[in-house]
């Protein structure tokens, strides 16, 4: 089956700089990438997906990039504000009905004020 | 929208009861409903996928006589925790997927059970 890497675990940033967090994939067959972010004592939060067909794909500070070749797709945060902190999951699956995802173990991303 | 609730948010009972989860998807229809497992600072164990109307499917190790999961309608799946121990203690998450997007899943707030 699917195996997502994650990395770093956890990632601190000053406020107003970047950050990025990138995931590796096994199956070549994947071709749906989801990111969650995920608050304390709450649900995941889809913020931005990308499918296979794009190489990448931009949401106001958020983008998302795919290397399909190196099965590698990565996050990216620009401006960061201290609202961002928080843990984000990357995640994989086929593109097909019910197909399930499968996720990375998750980033605790802390601004820095 | 893309809204799901989970009701109850918090629930704590005795060892040997069974506790009921509902997960709604509010403004969309959900074909298919999945439920997650969430231990303290780690990821989400896929527990198993429920289809309206038909059998639910679990994921290796999730024994479904405990983990009972009905999807009555496209808007509700429930699970149920029978018999519960408090090794069952987690947070649990539900997520749906719209009829009309085919791979976007949304999640619901999550449910923290303990049991004492």
């Amino acid at each position: 089956g699917e195996n997502v890497e994650q990395h770093p675990s956890t990632l601190s940033v000053q406020e107003g700089d970047s950050a990025v967090i990138k995931c590796t994939y096994s199956d070549s067959a994947s071709n749906y990438f989801p990111w969650y972010k995920q608050e304390l004592g709450k649900g995941p939060q889809l913020i931005i997906d990308i499918r296979s067909n794009v190489g990448e794909k931009k949401d106001q500070r958020i983008a998302v990039t795919l290397n399909k070749t190196a099965k590698h797709f990565s996050l990216h945060i620009t401006e960061t504000q201290p609202e961002d902190s928080a843990v984000y999951f990357c995640a994989a699956s086929l593109n097909f009905g019910n197909e399930k995802l499968t996720f990375g173990t998750g980033t605790r991303l802390t601004i820095i004020p | 929208g893309a809204v799901v609730s989970q009701h109850p948010s918090r629930v704590i009972c005795k060892s040997g009861t069974s506790v009921k989860i509902e997960c709604r998807s509010l403004d969309f229809q959900a074909t298919t409903m999945f439920w997650y497992r969430q231990f303290p600072k780690k990821s989400l164990m896929l527990m198993a996928t429920s289809n309206e109307g038909s059998k639910a499917t679990y994921e290796q190790g999730v024994e479904k006589d405990k983990f009972l999961i009905n999807h009555a309608s496209l808007t509700l799946s429930t699970l149920t925790v029978t018999s519960a121990h408090p090794e069952d203690s987690s947070f649990y998450i539900c997520s749906a997927r719209d009829r009309g997007r085919a791979l976007e899943q949304y999640f619901g707030p999550g449910t923290r059970l303990t049991v004492t």
